[in-house]
């Protein structure tokens, strides 16, 4: 089937390391995207990309980084920049097109946490 | 800049009753508006998806109503069952793609 996976579910970062979070798809979609959710607050976009080698930075990209090396890839790298990183991560995809009948796919979310 | 609003925050009812969960957005300029279900320390599902041009979306006991005019959405979701309890949530898509969403409104159907 296809669809997102992100991994690891779970992960806990101690101060000034930097993590990454993986994220793969295998729908084809050339659109990605990373949010962060906290308790009470809609998803805030962090980055996205619409093609391979090409990003753009979402309303709140400090202290994060990303990259596209592959149109099925788009790792997120936590760093020690980011002062409060604790959250829940969801990365999705969707086709980059003019017609407005596509949706986004979101993958099951990596929960970090700052020991 | 895109802003969602949902309310209420959560509502709570009894099995069977139906349910009217509100989205309001102040750019009616979407491109389209989604519907998302998150279950606890999970990802979202997609519900439900309105394109501009329409005016609602059904799906079983699913129904979305989209008014771009007044900046607002509904789901309806009928004769509820305890499998619906979860926290659903609209997002508006602007035309360079990108989702603004709600906060969401928590569901709780009680048996």
């Amino acid at each position: 089937d296809g669809g997102i996976t992100q991994s690891p579910k779970y992960l806990f970062r101690k101060e000034g390391q930097n993590v990454t979070l993986s994220c793969e798809q295998n729908l084809n979609h050339d659109a990605m995207y990373w949010y962060r959710q906290d308790p009470g607050q809609g998803l805030r976009l962090i980055y996205y990309s619409q093609i391979v080698n090409d990003f753009q930075k979402g309303d709140i990209a400090e202290g994060y980084s990303v990259s596209r090396e592959k149109k099925e890839s788009f790792p997120l790298t936590v760093t020690s920049a980011q002062k409060n990183p604790t959250a829940f991560y969801l990365c999705a995809s969707s086709k980059w097109t003019a017609d407005s009948d596509y949706g986004y796919t979101f993958g099951s979310g990596t929960r970090l946490t700052v020991v | 800049k895109q802003e969602v609003t949902q309310i209420p925050a959560a509502l709570s009812v009894p099995e069977g009753e139906n349910l009217v969960l509100n989205c309001s957005f102040t750019d009616s300029a979407i491109y389209n508006l989604q519907w998302f279900r998150q279950d606890p320390g999970k990802g979202l599902t997609s519900l439900l998806l309105i394109q501009s041009s329409q005016r609602e979306q059904t799906s079983g006991r699913l129904n979305a109503s989209l008014d771009k005019s007044s900046g607002r959405s509904t789901l309806y979701i009928a004769a509820s069952q305890p499998g619906d309890s979860a926290t659903y949530l609209c997002a508006a898509s602007s035309n360079d793609y990108k989702l603004s969403f709600g906060a969401g409104t928590t569901v709780t159907v009680r048996a």
